[in-house]
Parts: structure tokens; C-alpha cells; sequence
């Protein structure tokens, strides 16, 4: 079946400082990836949607200065968090889906913790 | 907007018991879907429902997809410690995945 496969699970990184987390589909090829934002005990939030190959489109509210993503293949796309906050602290999750006909894919999770 | 509600927020059953919550949305739309997210996880496919007044069911679970395109159920029968977990309802919306605020499930042995 489909997998997708996010890394690193878990980050913890210093005030200031970008992290960048990477989303690739295993074995299939993802036209259209998304990325989700969740906080504790809140449900997950949808940020962007890439196509490979084009900008990503953000959702209202989020800062696409902030949160940097790029979508340079098929099979992997990559979120970095730059000058990353205290309050950027959140679980990210990306979702990948392989065209109109087929379901979503979800990542594990990458917990990022921000010091 | 199209925002989807979920209840209830919380439960805590015993081991055994059947479970059933819903979700509700202020506008009709074409698919519903429901996950699972194990603490840590990302959000696991249970039942993907298309059609108006669809029921479908997947070992213990099933899902029906309301009359009027704005609510479905998800019933657990025989509940056991692995169902813990957030349930979360999700319909599709220009091709994005759009979230429920989730169902925490706690099942008691």
C-alpha cells in the first residue's frame, strides 16, 4: 500500500534556528502533498498544499515567509520552520496522495520542539 | 463556513461496550471520512463514505454517511484497549483533507 515516511520524528531545536522536516512518499508518486500543523489535544490544521513542481499554496493566516516549502519531486517534499519560536513547538504531519482517483496518505509525525 | 463538529469530545467506556459518536457539518458535502490517530501518530484511514445514506462497515466499525450529506456516525462494537485513541471525522474540500476537532477515546479494561 501506500506509505509515506517523515523525518526526523522528533527535533528539538534552539530559539532562532530553521529545522527542516521531509515528507516522501515510499512507493508512489505524490502529484500533491500537504502539510498539517497539530497543538496538544487540538485537531491537526491544515497549513499547505504543494504540487510538485509549483509554489505551495498556504492557508489563511500562515506566514509562507516562516514556513518554507518545497516540493521538488514527486516522492518528497520538505517543510523548514526558519527562526523557529517557542511557540512553533507543535507536531507537523504531511499527507500525500498519488491523483484525484486515489485516497491520502499520512505521515507519522514529526514532533518539534523549539528551546 | 464549513466547519465540522464532532461529539462527544471525550468518552471513557469499558472494555466491551459498544461506542458511537458523530459529526455534524453546517453544509452538505460529497464525502466523509474517518480516522484514527494513535498518541504520537499520524491520522489513520478507518471508512471513506461517498454516497448519501451509505453504511459501511470495516471488522468492528461502522460508518454511515447521513441522509441529508450533513452527518455521519461511527459505531465500535466490542470495544478493547487498542481502540484508545482520537476518532476523527474529515470530508474533502478542493482536493484538501479538512479535520473534525476529534472524538479522545479511553477504554477501560
Amino acid at each position: 500500500g501506500a506509505v509515506v515516511s517523515q523525518h526526523p520524528s522528533w527535533v528539538i531545536c534552539k530559539s532562532g534556528t530553521s529545522v527542516k522536516i521531509e515528507c516522501r512518499s515510499l512507493d508512489f508518486q505524490a502529484t500533491t502533498m500537504f502539510w498539517y500543523r497539530q497543538f496538544p489535544k487540538q485537531s491537526l490544521m491544515l497549513m499547505a498544499t504543494s504540487n510538485e513542481g509549483s509554489k505551495a499554496t498556504y492557508e489563511q493566516g500562515v506566514e509562507k515567509d516562516k514556513f518554507l516549502i518545497n516540493h521538488a519531486s514527486l516522492t518528497l517534499s520538505t517543510l523548514t520552520v526558519t527562526s523557529a519560536h517557542p511557540e512553533d513547538s507543535s507536531f507537523y504531519i504531511c499527507s500525500a496522495r498519488r491523483g484525484l482517483s486515489y485516497g491520502y496518505t499520512f505521515g507519522s509525525g514529526t514532533r518539534l520542539t523549539v528551546v | 463556513g464549513q466547519q465540522l463538529n464532532q461529539s462527544p469530545q471525550s468518552m471513557f467506556i469499558q472494555e466491551g461496550e459498544d461506542v458511537s459518536m458523530n459529526c455534524t457539518s453546517s453544509s452538505i458535502f460529497n464525502t466523509w471520512l474517518w480516522y484514527k490517530q494513535d498518541p504520537g501518530e499520524g491520522p489513520v484511514l478507518l471508512i471513506a463514505l461517498y454516497k448519501a445514506g451509505e453504511l459501511t462497515s470495516n471488522g468492528r466499525l461502522t460508518a454511515q454517511f447521513g441522509i441529508t450529506r450533513k452527518d455521519s456516525f461511527l459505531n465500535i462494537s466490542a470495544s478493547i484497549p487498542s481502540d484508545v485513541g482520537i476518532y476523527f471525522c474529515a470530508k474533502t474540500s478542493y482536493d484538501k483533507v479538512i479535520f473534525g476537532p476529534g472524538t479522545s477515546l479511553s477504554v477501560i479494561p
